[in-house]
């Protein structure tokens, strides 16, 4: 079975200031990994995502994660946090041995930046 | 490209009542995902279609729901005789995955409430 942990409910961070939203997750063969923010009554945007090669990926409007499989971790971070940030953000995993194509999402992490 | 359309937005209507819901994905989409998503918590998986073969079902697809992509384009998702526990945000998610794993893009939802 595969699962996703973000441990945080809420993290709040002083505009301009870096961010970290964490996120672990279990599979039973290689992860493929995403990350998602969702803003009030919207759909599930992209951010980024993991599927093999330089564990530092990039992504949209600056965001980049870190992929770390002896810790079965894929934390998302932003050197320099906006306050249009604030969302609701989500990690997601597949397992790529299985063939299945359902993400298994996190409980996700609202992000707060006071400007 | 339009993104991923999905009607209506809203939904109330009364325990015991059927509704439908359409998604029309992005065009060239050839893969299409249901999920449900409740108050707090991330979207879970409901069903996936590849053109029009529904090749995933969760067991959260009880008897009472029924998806169909019939030409391999829009696809609906029947709830019968709906229950209080019904009441979500119905995401639909659409990606083409000729090659590698590409991410899902959502559309808006629709939001259903059970009186």
């Amino acid at each position: 079975a595969q699962s996703v942990a973000q441990p945080e409910d809420q993290v709040n961070v002083a505009e301009g200031n870096p961010l970290t939203v964490k996120c672990t997750y279990s599979v039973s063969g290689n992860p493929y990994l995403f990350w998602y923010v969702q803003y009030p009554n919207r759909g599930l945007q992209f951010l980024l995502k993991y599927i093999t090669g330089d564990n530092l990926v990039k992504g949209s409007y600056g965001f980049e994660a870190e992929f770390n499989k002896s810790q079965t971790s894929f934390h998302l971070k932003k050197p320099s946090a906006l306050v249009s940030d604030s969302a609701l953000y989500f990690c997601a995993v597949r397992d790529e041995g299985t063939g299945r194509r359902a993400l298994t999402f996190g409980s996700g992490t609202r992000l707060q930046v006071q400007p | 490209d339009t993104g991923v359309s999905q009607d209506p937005r809203h939904k109330i209507t009364k325990r015991g009542q059927n509704v439908t819901f359409r998604c029309d994905p992005i065009s060239e989409h050839n893969r299409l995902y249901w999920y449900r998503q409740t108050l707090g918590q991330g979207p879970e998986f409901l069903t996936y279609f590849q053109n029009e073969a529904q090749l995933e079902k969760s067991r959260l697809l009880s008897d009472r729901f029924s998806a169909e992509r019939p030409k391999g384009s829009f696809s609906t998702l029947e709830i019968q005789r709906t229950e209080q526990g019904d009441s979500a945000m119905y995401l639909c998610a659409s990606s083409d995955e000729g090659q590698g794993a590409q991410p899902q893009h959502f559309g808006d939802g629709t939001r259903l409430s059970i009186l």
